[in-house]
């Protein structure tokens, strides 16, 4: 149980474009789901805090209008990259938690590559 | 953000050895979380913690919540190479959901 996938997994897009990153929980509902980006050999830094029909909450420094996050229902959370720039090559990872447990299950990752 | 001190940064062990890393914060967490990441995917939860002084294990894993509530470990029990991999503490507030994460342990696990 605690499923949760991303799709997809790897994109490689062009400078300007967007990018649509998906995050499902799949045996579980999700009145949470949070947005993580890594950088190679270092941790997890928290992006912003999506809750099903509300705005989401944005971590300082993360630009809201770049990093538009759309929660739609109990199992799906998106994240667009909007006009993308190579610095915003990383690895975004979802994750989400069940009801109201302290536990989070993490997707497998995305790996985006801005070209 | 705030992260949790976290050590060793790495450990380079032997296979059947047995493994211990930490996590101390400064402030006190609810919850403890413990982690652990292979390459190119996700976390994967591996022991969750959410008593002071709570002793948990999972097959070859224990961790504990420290008694002060401001730190946690993991024990890893002859280990075996498919151990290998980045393992992350993870904390929670009282009053937050966001989970605070520390730095990592790089483990490697040499057969």
């Amino acid at each position: 149980g605690a499923v949760v996938s991303q799709h997809p997994s790897w994109v490689i897009c062009k400078s300007g474009t967007s990018v649509k990153i998906e995050c499902r929980s799949l045996d579980f509902q999700a009145t949470t789901m949070f947005w993580y980006r890594q950088f190679p050999k270092q941790s997890l830094m928290l992006m912003a805090t999506s809750n099903e029909g509300s705005k989401a909450t944005y971590e300082q420094g993360v630009e809201k209008d770049k990093f538009l996050i759309n929660h739609a229902s109990l199992t799906l959370s998106t994240l667009t990259v909007t006009s993308a720039h190579p610095e915003d090559s990383s690895f975004y990872i979802c994750s989400a938690r069940p009801g109201e447990s302290d536990e989070q299950y993490f997707g497998p990752g995305t790996r985006l590559t801005v070209t | 953000g705030q992260q949790l001190n976290q050590s060793p940064q790495s450990m380079f062990i032997q296979e059947g050895e047995d493994v211990s890393m930490n996590c101390t914060s400064s402030s006190i967490f609810n919850t403890w979380l413990w982690y652990k990441q292979d390459p190119g995917e996700g976390p994967v939860l591996l022991i969750a913690l959410y008593k002071a002084g709570e002793l948990t294990s999972n097959g070859r894993l224990t961790a504990q919540f420290g008694i002060t509530r401001k730190d946690s470990f993991l024990n890893i029990s002859a280990s075996i190479p498919s151990d290998v991999g980045i393992y992350f503490c993870a904390g929670r507030r009282a009053g937050s959901e966001k989970l605070v994460f520390g730095k990592g342990t790089k483990l490697t696990v040499n057969p």
